[in-house]
């Protein structure tokens, strides 16, 4: 497909469990984000990679949450000991950064992983 | 004080009106900016990007960017029921890290 993909698209898990999330970027995208979105709220940023390095994981809440880019084309967020406070929707979007330039950056995102955590 | 700020609405407008949207940020060093459209229970699908002082028009889509006041806004003319959405604010400042609004939401009355 043309556009960004996320798997699963739901996700139903019990508190204190583990739980993945992937996410396939556009082709011959090389930047990757993840972000997560709670009711009424806008998207959070989480966690930014270039290629398969994790340029920016200051918006990772804390280090119950993991990401992997391994072969700088797919990701996996990874969630340890869930809490129901982490239930949302977690966003992946991907970039080409045209240009070259990160200022006119464009991101597009994937339909989304909605979490429950029960 | 919110990094960007949007009122959450709902903005109720009558079909074929103008819909106006604002959205002021807090950082002075934003570079670019973005306006996105959500549908309920969809992911966010890119309207418009500004990165000079002025006007940007695509179709019915107006972006207005004004540094010194630190606000972007987007205007919908002939505003459709098919408008009716969620629209996100999003400011980047240089960085690779976006920062979004909590959103606008907008209703279309036909």
């Amino acid at each position: 497909g043309a556009g960004v993909s996320q798997t699963p698209s739901n996700k139903v898990t019990e508190k204190g469990k583990y739980v993945e999330l992937r996410c396939d970027p556009i082709s011959g995208h090389t930047a990757l984000y993840w972000y997560r979105q709670s009711l009424g709220q806008g998207p959070e940023f989480l966690i930014y990679f270039q290629g398969t390095g994790a340029a920016d994981d200051s918006g990772l809440p804390n280090d119950r949450f993991f990401a992997v880019r391994p072969e700088g084309s797919v990701s996996t967020l990874k969630i340890q000991r869930t809490e129901r406070g982490d239930s949302a929707v977690y966003l992946c979007a991907s970039s080409s950064l045209a240009g070259g330039s990160r200022n006119t950056d464009t991101q597009y995102f994937g339909p989304g992983t909605r979490l429950t955590v029960l | 004080q919110k990094e960007v700020e949007q009122n959450s609405g709902p903005l109720s407008v009558p079909e074929g009106a103008i819909a106006s949207l604002n959205c002021t940020y807090s950082d002075r060093g934003s570079q670019s900016f973005f306006w996105y459209r959500q549908y309920s229970g969809k992911s966010p699908e890119l309207i418009m990007s500004i990165y000079s002082n002025g006007d940007k028009e695509d179709g019915r889509f107006t972006a207005q960017l004004n540094k010194a006041s630190q606000y972007v806004s987007l205007l919908i003319r002939d505003s459709q029921p098919s408008d009716s959405a969620t629209y996100l604010c999003a400011v980047n400042g240089g960085t690779y890290k976006y920062i979004f609004g909590t959103g606008t939401r907008l209703k279309v009355l036909a």
